[in-house]
């Protein structure tokens, strides 16, 4: 079946550090990927996705391509803030199918 | 809009007991769906739905029930609660739309503790 391997951390870094949180996957369709972000005492809520190979996700400095060839959907930011500590989901979805199957979590910290 | 809604926030219960989850949504998204979030396993579903009286099973399904009467609600049922079913739960909604490019809207979360 279906599955999502993430770098389970815990990740803890400076301000205007570089995050880079690995995922790889198992599907046997044309997934969607997505990355999934939980702050603290709150629900999920997604922070990109990207539906076909080659696509690039991006939203609030965070990006993630997704690549075929290597299974991969890495979640990248620049420089992180106090403010993007949370966890951090890798989850996908396979063709014309809504259910998600999720990684295991990545707690990220970021220090002032 | 107040999205997806879940009662209780917080609940303890002594093993045996049985309880519902509230899960509420008021986008009227077609997809609901209940996951339990357990440290260093992710989100698993429990049961889903695609619609106001269809249900199906998902990854975790033992010793939880639901159904699906109306488009907006999706209680989760613990019939006979065991210490294994402490975990965060989740209650999710999507439209149909474009099926798996759509968002999943998540609620805050009910912490269950089973004693």
């Amino acid at each position: 079946g279906d599955s999502v391997t993430q770098m389970e951390g815990p990740v803890t870094l400076s301000e205007e550090a570089f995050l880079t949180i690995n995922c790889t996957y198992t599907a046997t369709g044309y997934p969607s990927l997505f990355w999934y972000v939980q702050y603290p005492g709150e629900g999920l809520q997604l922070l990109l996705k990207a539906t076909k190979a080659d696509d690039k996700g991006s939203n609030k400095g965070f990006e993630a391509t997704y690549r075929k060839e290597t299974t991969s959907f890495h979640l990248e930011k620049g420089s992180v803030q106090v403010s993007d500590s949370a966890v951090y989901f890798c989850a996908l979805s396979d063709f014309n199918d809504y259910k998600l199957s999720f990684g295991a979590g990545t707690t990220v910290t970021v220090r002032a | 809009n107040a999205g997806v809604t879940q009662t209780p926030k917080f609940q303890v219960l002594k093993t045996g007991q049985s309880m519902t989850l509230q899960c509420a949504q008021d986008m009227n998204h077609e997809y609901m769906s209940w996951y339990r979030q357990d440290p260093g396993m992710g989100l698993r579903l429990i049961h889903y739905s695609v619609g106001a009286g269809i249900t199906d099973q998902g990854e975790v399904p033992n010793g939880y029930n639901v159904s699906r009467s109306t488009t907006e609600d999706f209680p989760l049922r613990l019939l006979s609660a065991a210490p294994s079913q402490t975990s965060v739960y989740f209650c999710a909604s999507s439209s149909r739309g474009t099926g798996s490019h759509n968002e999943q809207f998540f609620g805050p979360g009910t912490r269950l503790t089973v004693l």
